[in-house]
Parts: C-alpha cells; structure tokens; sequence
C-alpha cells in the first residue's frame, strides 16, 4: 500500500504569513496514463473535509487564488501564500493513482499563533 | 443545491451491525461513483469503500473487506453500508461522498454520521 507522510503535524502560523505543508508518498504518484493524482482536502473545525486541490495543483471552483499545490513523482507541497482565519483547520493530502486504493496522510493542524 | 444526508449511526456492541443510509439530491447520483470514509474520534481520514455507477464494481479497504458491504440504490438516489461484526476500532465518523473523477477523490461529502462500538 501507499503511504503518505505530511509534516509538519502541526503548523502554528501569523496571519498574513504564508505556510507551507509537504506530503511524501512511498511510491511514486505517477500514473501509466502519465498524470498524477494527488489531492489535498481541508477540514475546518466541526465541519465535513472539502477538496481544495486536484491533481497537484489545479484548484476547486471556490478556492482562494491564495491556496497553491505543487510538486511531483513522491514530493508535493500546499502552500498558503498569506493565512487568514477562516484557514484554520487540518490539511489532507491523498493519493488517487494507485487506484482503487485511496490514502490520505495524517493531516497537518494549522493553527493561529 | 448538491447534498448528501447520512443515517443510521449509533452506539452498538461489539459483534453487532449496523447500516448506514446516504441520500443525495441535487445532482445525477447515477452517474457519479460514491463512496464512504470514516475518522475515528481526534483522528484522520480513512477511505472505507467505493462503488461504481451501477453497483458493478465495490471496493474496500482491507481492515472492513468480508466484513462490510457498500452497495445503492439509483432508483432512491441513495448509498449505504451494510456493517458486520463491529469492533472497537471501527468507532468513527462516517462520511458519505461522491466523486466525479475516482483519480481526483470525494469533491462533495455529507455532515457525516457517528457509530460507535461499545459494550
């Protein structure tokens, strides 16, 4: 199986600052088709996750300009060029291409300093 | 407005069953693969299962394969997940979503419902 490692775990950040989370797979995300799927969901405090990035960097209809996903084969980051409030929450990244098993990583807390 | 409403959590004991319902509305359920995932309490996300458009292909991931069951219902634009012999470490939070992509994951989920195994 996948697996998917984030650091950090959790990521005290000043408003206005940026932040940057890495996701690591132990394969290679690469598909035959020769995209690659890896994904990065957010879920805020007492609410259900929702997609923020599809893959690596193409952002869902409704996401901040702000968020941006890069990266390639086993290495991907989520950056937040300046955080605002409403960003805090846990951040998932997620394998699709070593479909049908999916894995998410074990998610980084942002947090307010 | 896209929707997903699950039922059907609660407290069971270990070795018992429960099945879980997903109603969708506000967009064509027949044509989107579905699928569930669960977060144990203070943790992260886990995928449980998917199944195709018409039922025609299920997967699991192996901690539930033989134990659960995804399966749905077009005609009532609904999902569920048949649960047997519930263990502790099944106790969670279960996320019904939807995918138009199975490559780009779940892009709507529901409010989520919770099952918890204790005796």
């Amino acid at each position: 199986d996948v697996v998917m490692t984030q650091s950090p775990l959790s990521l005290p950040v000043t408003l206005g600052q940026p932040a940057s989370i890495s996701c690591r797979s132990s394969q290679s995300l690469v598909h035959s088709d020769g995209n690659t799927y890896l994904n990065w969901f957010q879920q805020r405090p007492g609410q259900s996750p929702r997609r923020l990035i599809y893959k690596v960097s193409n952002r869902d209809s409704g996401v901040p300009d702000r968020f941006s996903g890069s990266g390639s084969g086993t290495d991907f980051t989520l950056k937040i060029s300046r955080v605002e409030a409403e960003d805090v929450g846990v951040y998932y990244c997620m394998q699709g291409t070593h479909w049908p098993q999916w894995t998410f990583g074990q998610g980084t807390k942002v947090e307010i300093k | 407005e896209v929707q997903l409403v699950e039922s059907g959590g609660g407290l069971v004991q270990p070795g018992g069953s429960l099945r879980l319902s997903c109603a969708a509305s506000g967009f064509t359920f027949s044509s989107y693969w579905m699928s569930w995932v669960r977060q144990a309490p203070g943790k992260g996300l886990e995928w449980v299962a998917n199944i195709k458009q018409d039922g025609s292909e299920k997967y699991y991931v192996d901690s539930v394969k033989g134990r659960f069951t995804i399966s749905r219902d077009n005609a009532k634009n609904s999902l569920y997940l048949q649960m047997n012999s519930l263990r502790a470490e099944d106790t969670a939070v279960y996320y019904c979503a939807s995918m138009v992509n199975y490559y780009y994951g779940m892009d709507v989920w529901g409010q989520g419902t919770t099952v918890t195994v204790s005796s």
